[in-house]
């Protein structure tokens, strides 16, 4: 059973930094990218950013270019997503998901369970 | 950027209703165009891939349709199980998502 399992939820205070993890089982960890999703409280989903686990390289949403940092695992098929200079605007649940495609544009299939980081002082 | 946006934001409807979700994007981006199911307190789920494929396990009221910037999600005989938020998402650059579509069941 392809399972993607993520780390649980955080209280931060502004300023500082949150690092999820997300454990996957059921296939070949370097086969396919791995995307991090944003869903604040009550919102809609907004994508962050990808890596490519066999590679490293990462791609990041401008919004959050300079304070996310996507890596990968290949040793735990784990991937990670860091999140630094938390604002109460950060306030969400973060999703995993993997980016699945036969040839060409990726859907995401399946998704972690969720991580809720709540930003409070 | 490509702009996803869908119509309407919200829908209350009865069951055995058809219903039908539309999602237009700022630019051409040919099939590229995936539609999830998100239940309260759930992870998005997906529902149809590449704007019309379906994906197994999931009911066959569930159809989609369109390409280039116009799609559409279909539910036929809606039941009561399907109140849901309901998103599309395009991978043909930079991923993005539609806003949503919450549906209630009277």
């Amino acid at each position: 059973e392809v399972q993607l399992v993520q780390s649980g939820a955080e209280v931060k205070k502004p300023g500082a930094t949150v690092k999820i993890s997300c454990k996957v089982s059921g296939y070949t960890f370097t086969d396919y990218y791995m995307h991090w999703v944003q869903q604040a409280p009550g919102k809609g989903l907004e994508w962050m950013g990808l890596v490519d686990p066999e590679d490293g390289e990462t791609i990041y949403a401008e919004k959050f270019q300079g304070r996310v940092t996507i890596t990968a695992d290949t040793s735990t098929d784990t991937a990670y997503m860091e999140l630094s200079s938390l604002r109460s605007e950060d306030t969400a649940v973060y999703y995993c998901a993997t980016g699945v495609a036969a040839a060409g544009p990726e859907w995401f299939d399946p998704w972690g369970q969720g991580t809720l980081v709540t930003v409070s002082s | 950027e490509i702009v996803l946006t869908q119509s309407p934001d919200f829908q209350s409807v009865t069951p055995k209703e058809k219903v039908t979700i539309t999602c237009r994007a700022s630019q051409s981006i040919g099939s590229s165009l995936h539609w999830y199911q998100q239940k309260p307190d759930q992870s998005p789920k997906l529902l149809i891939k590449y704007a019309s494929q379906s994906i197994s396990g999931v009911p066959s009221r569930f159809s989609g349709s369109g390409s280039g910037t116009d799609f559409t999600l279909t539910i036929n005989s809606l039941e009561a199980e399907d109140a849901a938020a309901y998103y599309c998402h395009q991978s043909s650059s930079l991923p993005s998502f539609g806003q949503g579509t919450k549906l209630e069941i009277k």
